[in-house]
């Protein structure tokens, strides 16, 4: 899997957009751009994911640059709710080996939104 | 729809005992995983099942067991529980291999 690099941490005020930036320049083209978050003592939660469009759901929006090199996860309207350690993983969803089933999380960034 | 539930929540162990922790999705997956987290140490896959019937190690397997009972529910042994199993450990679900997985709450293990 192609390796991800995030700010380690971000302060965002309640009710404004959260902007949390990825970079994964060495990302191939069969792999895909994953957000989770894990709200301290919770499990892991997963956000939204893409290959090369952006995406939105009810929860974020994800915008990946044309080259594909960097992308940014847009929580449109962050909550108290919304702090928690944000992780971007680049990975394929083709079977390339056990390990290839595992999800790797880097340190993330941690995101406090600001009452 | 509850998701992936896991119990106990918390336990205690001596050293020696043995437990079941309990995974079960409502979400009709096939592959189901289970994981532990350590402090500092991300999550590390100790077994995973592919789909009901088939179940594999995965990067810390050693001194755990798994049964895949059926679609719902898959379950992790300690047979015989050390200190160095202390930790938190997550049940997962993903409607394939490959795809996006869903997590439980977490049940905290301490062995002492």
């Amino acid at each position: 899997d192609a390796k991800t690099t995030q700010p380690p941490s971000m302060d965002c005020a309640e009710g404004r957009a959260a902007n949390l930036p990825c970079n994964h320049s060495t990302i191939s083209g069969n792999e895909y751009v994953y957000w989770y978050r894990q709200i301290h003592s919770q499990g892991p939660q997963y956000i939204i994911h893409g290959l090369k469009n952006n995406e939105t759901n009810e929860m974020a929006s994800l915008i990946i640059t044309e080259d594909r090199k960097s992308s940014t996860l847009i929580l449109p309207h962050a909550t108290l709710r919304d702090t928690a350690v944000y992780y971007c993983i680049v990975r394929s969803n083709a079977y390339s080996g056990a390990g290839s089933y595992q999800l790797t999380f880097g340190k993330g960034t941690k995101l406090s939104v600001i009452p | 729809n509850a998701g992936v539930t896991q119990t106990p929540k918390f336990q205690v162990l001596k050293t020696g005992q043995s437990m079941t922790l309990q995974c079960a999705q409502d979400m009709n997956h096939n592959s189901m995983y289970w994981y532990r987290q350590d402090p500092g140490m991300g999550l590390r896959l100790i077994y995973y099942s592919a789909s009901e019937g088939t179940t594999d190690k995965g990067e810390v397997p050693n001194g755990y067991n798994v049964s895949r009972l059926n679609k719902r529910e898959f379950s992790l042994r300690l047979e015989s529980a050390a200190p160095s199993q202390t930790s938190v450990y997550f049940c997962a679900s993903s409607e394939w291999v490959g795809r996006e997985q869903y997590f439980g709450p977490g049940t905290r293990l301490t062995v002492t």
